[in-house]
C-alpha cells in the first residue's frame, strides 16, 4: 500500500498557483518524497524529488517540512496543460515506487 | 532528452493468445520495471529487473508473465496465454544506477483481450 495521503481531487485557476499537499507521516531517514503525474493515461511523468531540503526545478518547487512528515508540490504558474492526476510517492532502500490514487488537478480558464 | 520508447502502442489480441510488449529503456540505465494500469485503477508494480534477474514481482506477476531483455536495449513482457482481465495500460519504467534516481516512464501499451 502507498504510505502516503493526498486529496482526491483539486482545482486552481490558470495562472495561479498550485499547491498538492501530500503526508507521509511513516517516511524513513533514508525515503525520499518523488512526485509524478499522469496526464489521460500516458506514462507518469517525473517532476520533482528531495529528501529533506526544499527543491526547484524548471517544473514545480517541492517543500518538504521539517519533521519530513509532509510535504507541498507547488506549481507557480499553473496551465491548462497542468490538468492531470499527481502522484506523491515515497520511497527508498529497495526502491518499488507504489502508486496511489493521488490527486486529480483540474485547471480552470 | 533520452526517453523510454514502447511498442506497440495497442495491441489486440484473443483469449489465450501469447503477447510480447516490448520496451527500450534509456541507454545507460540499468534498472527496468514493468508496471500496469487497468482502466480506472491505480498503477500497479508488476516486476523489476536487474542484472538481468528479476529483482522483485509482485502477486501479479504470476507463472503466465515473464520478462527477458533478450539485448542490450530492448527489456520485453511476456503474457503467455491473455485473459480479459490482462486488458490494461502497460507501462515500463527504467532508472540510473544512482540510489535516488527517479523513474522515466514510457507511454506505455493498451492491451485488449477480447
Amino acid at each position: 500500500d502507498a504510505k502516503t495521503t493526498q486529496p482526491p481531487s483539486m482545482d486552481c485557476a490558470e495562472g495561479r498557483a498550485a499547491n498538492l499537499p501530500c503526508n507521509h507521516s511513516t517516511i524513513s531517514g533514508n525515503e525520499y518524497v518523488y512526485w509524478y503525474r499522469q496526464i489521460h493515461s500516458q506514462g507518469p511523468q517525473y517532476i520533482i524529488h528531495g529528501l529533506k531540503n526544499n527543491e526547484t526545478n524548471e517544473m514545480a518547487s517541492l517543500i518538504i517540512t521539517e519533521d519530513r512528515k509532509s510535504s507541498t508540490l507547488i506549481l507557480p504558474h499553473a496551465t491548462l496543460r497542468d490538468t492531470a492526476v499527481y502522484y506523491c510517492i515515497v520511497s527508498g532502500g529497495s526502491y518499488i515506487p507504489t502508486f496511489g490514487r493521488g490527486t486529480s488537478l483540474i485547471v480552470h480558464p | 532528452e533520452p526517453e523510454v520508447t514502447q511498442t506497440p502502442s495497442h495491441q489486440v489480441t484473443q483469449m489465450g493468445q501469447e503477447v510480447i510488449l516490448r520496451c527500450v529503456p534509456i541507454s545507460n540505465h540499468l534498472y527496468f520495471y514493468w508496471y500496469r494500469q487497468i482502466l480506472g485503477q491505480k498503477v500497479e508494480f508488476l516486476v523489476s529487473f536487474y542484472n538481468n534477474e528479476i529483482s522483485e514481482k509482485s502477486e501479479i506477476f504470476d507463472d503466465q508473465f515473464s520478462v527477458e531483455r533478450p539485448d542490450g536495449s530492448n527489456f520485453t513482457l511476456k503474457i503467455r496465454s491473455t485473459k480479459l482481465e490482462d486488458s490494461a495500460m502497460y507501462f515500463c519504467a527504467s532508472i540510473s544506477f544512482s540510489y535516488n534516481s527517479p523513474l522515466h516512464f514510457g507511454n506505455g501499451t493498451r492491451l485488449t483481450v477480447t
